[in-house]
């Protein structure tokens, strides 16, 4: 079945400094994919949509220039915090839906626990 | 706008119990997929079942069965004969047709006890 692969699962950077969390589709091709972030005990909640050769859609009260996102090729995309803070501390998780006319099922990342100190 | 609500937080069941989580969504829409979802520990989302809007049937894998009321718009979990392995967070969710974006509940943390 198709798999994402999601990289770093776990990171701690320090206040000020950047992290990059990619995404790679591994058996097929995603013009899309989507980035959440996931609080202790809470739902996933949509950041911003992935588009391969154009600009990410962010979600409303994303900070776009705080969270880039560079869908780079039809199989990676990458998620940059920028000048991470404490708060930005969370769970990030990718999906990608999979290919076709009638896709019903977005397969998942295993997720990134991103700590920052 | 779509939304979609999980009103259980937290439920306990033993274990080889039946147990039913709750699911209401709305849309205006007549033609989605309504999927459930779990989160073990290791925290990797797994497709548990989906449902085609547009199917009368309910779903079933398993241990695992839906009860689709679209009226109602009431989409619940039963899973049969539970098992430890069944500890998780349980999440609904509804994708429209033609449509990418996932909507999801709020989750409802199942725990099922030896």
């Amino acid at each position: 079945g198709a798999v994402v692969s999601q990289h770093p699962s776990r990171v701690i950077c320090k206040s000020g400094t950047s992290v990059k969390i990619e995404c790679r589709s591994l058996d097929f091709q995603a013009t899309t994919m989507f980035w959440y972030r996931q609080f202790p005990k809470q739902s996933l909640m949509l950041m911003a949509t992935s588009n391969e050769g154009s600009k990410a859609t962010y979600e409303q009260g994303v900070e776009k220039d705080k969270f880039l996102i560079n869908h780079a090729s039809l199989t990676l995309s990458t998620l940059t915090v920028t000048s991470a803070h404490p708060e930005d501390s969370s769970f990030y998780i990718c999906s990608a839906p999979t290919p076709g006319s009638h896709n019903t099922e977005a397969f998942f990342g295993q997720g990134t626990r991103l700590t920052v100190v | 706008a779509q939304t979609v609500t999980q009103s259980q937080p937290e439920m306990s069941v033993q274990e080889a119990e039946t147990v039913t989580l709750s699911c209401t969504y709305d849309t205006s829409e007549n033609n989605y997929y309504l999927f459930w979802y779990k989160q073990p520990p290791s925290r990797q989302m797994i497709l548990v079942i989906r449902q085609e809007a547009y199917k009368q049937q309910n779903a079933t894998e398993n241990r695992f069965s839906v009860n689709f009321q679209k009226a109602a718009k009431s989409f619940s979990l039963k899973i049969s004969d539970s098992q430890l392995g069944d500890t998780a967070m349980y999440f609904c969710a509804l994708r429209l047709q033609g449509a990418q974006k996932l909507v999801f509940g709020q989750g409802t943390r199942l725990t099922i006890n030896p």
